[in-house]
């Protein structure tokens, strides 16, 4: 069963930070998925990759298979980032295992 | 095109009642994956159906189950409430479900079990 860890489990930052979230895995994957969770629950996906390193915005997603390590990044963080930030790594097939989530708070 | 959709959005019960939550996927998409998100077990996943066969099944007891429709909607029972399946049930839908693509959320639907 892989093993999903994040960090940090909570985050504050001032607006225009540069934000670093992590995640690391146990076991090798296909494909890691980086999701968004605002305030009343709705989840976003943000991000799906299996290599390298992908950009949307302000959001940059890189992945490291060997060190089994993705990092995700926020350049010129705004207080409506503020949200959870969730990794999740597919176990089989669409059953995925999910981190504890990182509490981010960007203050104006 | 339409987003997923849950319903009912909050739905509260006792002990021992049985619930059924629906979940409608974007459409063209076959695979429908469930969910249960608490504060202190976080996301876990609940089963995943496919064609209207289960595919995956998480670590749940048998009083969760599911279905899954020939239109690809879906639909969750929990039998039997306890207090502990108090929690947000969150479906997503993806086009063939082999954990490389987007998976698309739902709303949730919000359950208190008194």
């Amino acid at each position: 069963k892989n093993e999903v860890e994040q960090s940090p489990q909570n985050l504050t930052a001032q607006e225009g930070e540069f934000i670093t979230i992590n995640c690391s895995y146990s076991v090798g994957i296909s494909a890691l998925h980086w999701l968004q969770q605002h305030p009343g629950g709705g989840i976003v996906s943000l991000f799906m990759l299996s290599s390298g390193k992908k950009k949307h915005g302000r959001l940059i997603a890189t992945i490291n298979i060997q060190e089994k390590h993705s990092s995700l990044h926020i350049t010129a963080s705004h207080p409506r980032d503020s949200a959870v930030y969730i990794c999740a790594v597919p176990e089989y097939g669409n059953k995925l295992v999910f981190g504890a989530g990182t509490i981010l708070r960007v203050k104006s | 095109k339409a987003g997923v959709t849950q319903t009912p959005r909050y739905l509260i019960k006792t002990r021992g009642q049985q619930v059924t939550l629906s979940c409608s996927p974007i459409s063209g998409h076959r695979s429908v994956s469930w969910y249960q998100q608490t504060p202190g077990q976080g996301l876990q996943f609940l089963f995943e159906y496919f064609s209207e066969t289960q595919r995956n099944k998480g670590n749940f007891p048998g009083r969760f189950s599911g279905r899954q429709f020939s239109n690809s909607r879906s639909e969750m029972n929990v039998s039997t409430l306890e207090l502990g399946d108090s929690a947000l049930y969150l479906c997503a839908s993806s086009l063939v479900g082999d954990g490389q693509e987007t998976q698309y959320f739902g709303p949730g639907t919000r359950l208190l079990v008194l």
